[in-house]
């Protein structure tokens, strides 16, 4: 079946480390990725999306980029800030099942100054 | 204007009694959806609406029945609630149903507590 596997939490920074939060996927059709962000309290944002093989998504200076060859969409911030402290989300979508979303289990961030 | 939104935001009950959660979108979507996340912050679909018709019905309970009276909202009626129901429940909503790379917005979710 479609699911995601995500980078276990948490994941505590200092303010302009390196961020990476681990993603993969396993889909029985072709499908499209996404991040999606939760600040406390709120419901999720989208962050950032790619729709096919080799797509880089990005929004807010993260990234990530859709790997067919190892099925990976990992999301990247070159420089954390104290206000990207939240919980990240990978999903996937397949149109064959009707776009339904299978989310990860979510990645806490904590930033520090 | 909020594109999604969910009433109540905070709903504290007692067990066994009936509540509902009430969903509207104002984006001109024709899909709505139901998620559960548990304290794990674990995100589960319950629901989805296509039009007005249901769609998707995961494994929930049948003391949970959605209503959609229109395309413009989607409610969840629960039934003889338990301590398990006790989570965040998030409508959310996409423009099309099935379409490739679809975004689904999420409303501010409905955190209920079962006493």
């Amino acid at each position: 079946g479609d699911s995601v596997t995500q980078m276990e939490g948490p994941v505590t920074l200092s303010e302009e480390a390196f961020l990476t939060i681990n993603c993969t996927y396993t889909a029985t059709g072709y499908p499209s990725l996404f991040w999606y962000v939760q600040y406390p309290g709120e419901g999720l944002q989208l962050l950032l999306k790619a729709t096919k093989a080799d797509d880089k998504g990005s929004n807010k200076g993260f990234e990530a980029t859709y790997r067919k060859e190892t099925t990976s969409f990992h999301l990247e911030k070159g420089s954390v800030q104290v206000s990207d402290s939240a919980v990240y989300f990978c999903a996937l979508s397949v149109m064959d099942t009707g776009n339904q979303f299978y989310f990860g289990t979510g990645t806490s961030l904590t930033v520090i100054p | 204007d909020t594109a999604v939104s969910q009433t109540p935001k905070y709903l504290v009950t007692q067990m066994g009694n009936d509540k509902s959660i009430k969903c509207e979108q104002n984006l001109g979507h024709d899909t709505m959806y139901w998620y559960k996340q548990d304290s794990k912050k674990f995100l589960k679909i319950m629901f989805s609406y296509n039009n007005k018709e249901l769609i998707i019905n995961e494994t929930v309970p049948n003391r949970f029945s959605p209503k959609s009276p229109d395309k413009a909202h989607l409610n969840l009626h629960i039934n003889s609630l338990e301590l398990g129901d006790s989570a965040v429940y998030f409508c959310a909503s996409s423009q099309l149903w099935g379409g490739s790379g679809e975004t689904q917005y999420f409303g501010p979710g409905t955190r209920l507590l079962v006493l």
